[in-house]
């Protein structure tokens, strides 16, 4: 069974702090990794995808990868309240768009 | 990005009845679709994959014959709940293939409500 996991949380942060978000994955073959955030009754929002090792940056999110660990994560730097909810890690294998979600962190960003 | 629309948001239904739910891409066109099912508070889980013009293909544990998946054109995908019971009360959301890398995009989800 090919799984992608999460912790649930709730994982509290204060204004401004960064939070770290992580993820493992147990299939070797997994080629991309997407982090999206959802908020309570919506559907998931794409935040970044990334499938190369290393860091990719893009405004105050950083998605950090690491196959040989098989270690996917999120950092949200200056958090606001508005980040607050959930993120989702997922992943795909190479020349698909079936993913596999982990269950989700659940992010507090306390004012 | 591209644009999946999914319709309708929410819907309630009674006990026994059918209900289908339509899954658009509105500026590309899609040959695969996905189907996924969200109860509260717990993570997306595919239901199956929707291919335009064939079967589509279900994970283990779901039952085709009450979720029928038609997939007849590159834009459309619909997904019908069939003799649908109140355990089938969930968040139900729609994906298709983008045109970058392997990139999906999300339908805004709809709300089923058995009573």
């Amino acid at each position: 069974q090919k799984e992608v996991e999460q912790n649930s949380g709730p994982l509290s942060v204060p204004e401004g702090a960064i939070a770290s978000l992580n993820c493992t994955y147990s299939d070797r073959g997994s080629q991309s990794f997407f982090w999206y955030r959802q908020y309570s009754g919506k559907s998931p929002e794409l935040i970044m995808f990334i499938y190369s090792n290393g860091d990719k940056e893009d405004g105050r999110f950083t998605a950090q990868l690491n196959k040989a660990s098989q270690y996917v994560s999120l950092l949200i730097r200056d958090s606001q309240p508005s980040d607050s909810a959930t993120y989702l890690c997922a992943g795909t294998t190479s020349g698909t768009y079936k993913y596999i979600f982990g269950t989700g962190t659940r992010l507090k960003v306390l004012a | 990005g591209a644009v999946v629309s999914q319709h309708p948001s929410w819907v309630i239904c009674k006990s026994g009845t059918s209900v289908k739910i339509e899954c658009r891409s509105l500026d590309f066109q899609a040959t695969t679709m996905f189907w996924y099912r969200q109860f509260p508070k717990q993570s997306l889980m595919l239901m199956a994959t929707s291919n335009e013009g064939s079967k589509a293909t279900y994970e283990q544990g779901v039952e085709k014959d009450k979720f029928l998946i038609n997939h007849a054109s590159l834009t459309l995908s619909t997904l019908t709940v069939t003799s649908a019971h109140p355990e089938d009360s969930s968040f139900y959301i729609c994906s298709a293939g983008g045109q970058t890398n392997t990139e999906a995009f999300f339908g805004q989800g709809t709300r089923l409500t058995v009573v």
